[in-house]
């Protein structure tokens, strides 16, 4: 499968425990995308890396959330002292520079 | 205000009817606009970008109002296989940008 690929698929936490969340891109795709959502609503944007930069970085995106790309290939996402509103789906999509974004299957977050 | 309003729905309509989705958006410095397709608890899948002049992709046509800041998605002769949630979705240049997403328009097609 050379589609966009996440990992988990779900992940059950306890309030106050720190969680990190893989993405792998499409290969080449120099553009990654994270994104949150919640039932009933669209996704949110949070960040996005051109390769290895970070180029821009949601207000949704609290001192507890950080984002690494460090190879310009996979990403991760990490939450830190988890908190129950941060239960959601976390989507990750990538793109070539002027592409379509295709979306990964997300990251389902229970927090508890 | 969100950036990017939709009617929830549902919309619930039979085989073969035609069905209209509405869309409008805050920021007039948007450049780009696309309807995504999403099924329940999966990923979004672009569905078509929309363009000024209208464009038309099978049973789908989508349409752009910038003087209106309006996005539309006509489906005709609906299919069961058409029922999702449908997103539309504004990015502020080019495709590969920071997307927003409405909240979505569900639509169930029933026998």
């Amino acid at each position: 499968d050379t589609g966009v690929s996440q990992d988990p698929r779900h992940k059950i936490t306890k309030r106050g425990q720190n969680v990190t969340f893989r993405c792998d891109p499409i290969s080449e795709h120099n553009r990654l995308y994270w994104y949150r959502q919640t039932l009933g609503q669209g996704p949110e944007f949070l960040t996005y890396f051109q390769n290895e930069a970070q180029l821009e970085k949601s207000r949704l995106l609290s001192d507890r959330f950080s984002a690494e790309r460090p190879k310009g290939s996979f990403s991760t996402l990490e939450i830190q002292r988890t908190e129950q509103g941060d239960s959601a789906m976390y989507l990750c999509a990538s793109s070539l520079s002027s592409g379509e974004q295709f979306f990964g299957p997300g990251t389902r977050l229970t927090v508890l | 205000r969100k950036e990017v309003e939709q009617d929830p729905g549902p919309f619930n309509v039979p085989e073969g009817a035609t069905v209209a989705f509405n869309c409008t958006y805050s920021n007039s410095a948007s450049q780009s606009f696309f309807w995504y397709r999403q099924d329940c608890r999966k990923e979004p899948k672009l569905l078509m970008s929309v363009y000024s002049s209208g464009n038309e992709d099978g049973r789908f046509t989508a349409q752009l109002n910038r003087a209106s800041q309006y996005i539309s998605l006509l489906i005709r002769d609906s299919k069961l296989s058409d029922s999702a949630t449908y997103l539309c979705v504004v990015g502020k240049a080019g495709t590969a940008s920071k997307l927003t997403f409405g909240t979505g328009t569900r639509l169930q097609v029933t026998l």
